[in-house]
């Protein structure tokens, strides 16, 4: 059974850092690229970034371009998203997985506020 | 403009067939893209529906009920989401996706109420 775990979101100042964490099991992860994907309060889905099976890809949305970077760690089946600078508008929750394969975890939450 | 538009809300009754339609730009052909169908409820994750790739192959979700289907209608440049018999469950958002120019993007979603 595919599960994907996400883990790192909190209550973050204006400013601040964050890295998330998603531990995946369940399937072969270095077959698949992987996707961070958020929910902001009364907004729809919004894609955050995408990372190559092997890392040598990465694309991301540009509100969070020199701010957000994506990453994975292959032999830990993990994948990462160190979110720097964060700002009111990147309070959501933010899911891990594979668009393409319908895989996605609980989420885990991110509120950036003084 | 967007590169997927779909309708802000849609209601329908129990029972009721529902059609939700997902507009690809103009100048983007939706024969040469795969376009994605996910359901969400609040405090739920993404629910994978279903899939319509580029060369014609559907994926259908695990779990899936039959009577979610869909399309692609060349015509309107659009991807069909087509909900036989609705259920009170089926209330819910639902968000078309593609991957576009070297991102994922979703449509703006879909309310689907059902009452």
């Amino acid at each position: 059974e595919v599960q994907l775990v996400e883990s790192g979101g909190d209550l973050v100042q204006p400013g601040g850092s964050l890295r998330l964490s998603c531990a995946a099991s369940g399937f072969t992860f270095t077959s698949y690229w992987m996707t961070w994907v958020r929910r902001a309060p009364g907004k729809g889905l919004e894609w955050v970034a995408t990372i190559k099976e092997d890392g040598s890809e990465k694309y991301y949305v540009d509100s969070v371009k020199g701010r957000f970077t994506i990453s994975r760690d292959n032999a830990k089946n993990s994948l990462y998203l160190q979110m720097n600078s964060l700002r009111a508008e990147d309070t959501a929750v933010y899911y891990c997985g594979s668009p393409r394969y319908g895989h996605w975890g609980q989420g885990t939450q991110v509120t950036v506020s003084s | 403009q967007a590169v997927l538009t779909q309708p802000s809300s849609l209601s329908a009754s129990p029972g009721a067939p529902a059609s939700l339609t997902c507009t690809l730009r103009s100048g983007d052909n939706v024969d040469s893209y795969d376009i994605y169908w996910y359901q969400q409820k609040p405090g739920s994750p993404p629910q994978y529906l279903l899939g319509f790739t580029s060369n014609s192959h559907k994926q259908r979700g695990s779990g899936v009920p039959s009577r979610f289907s869909g399309s692609k209608d060349a015509s309107a440049n659009a991807g069909i989401l087509f909900i036989s018999g609705l259920q009170s469950e089926d209330e819910a958002d639902y968000y078309c996706l593609t991957w576009h120019n070297n991102a994922w993007v979703f449509g703006g979603g879909t309310k689907l109420t059902v009452l």
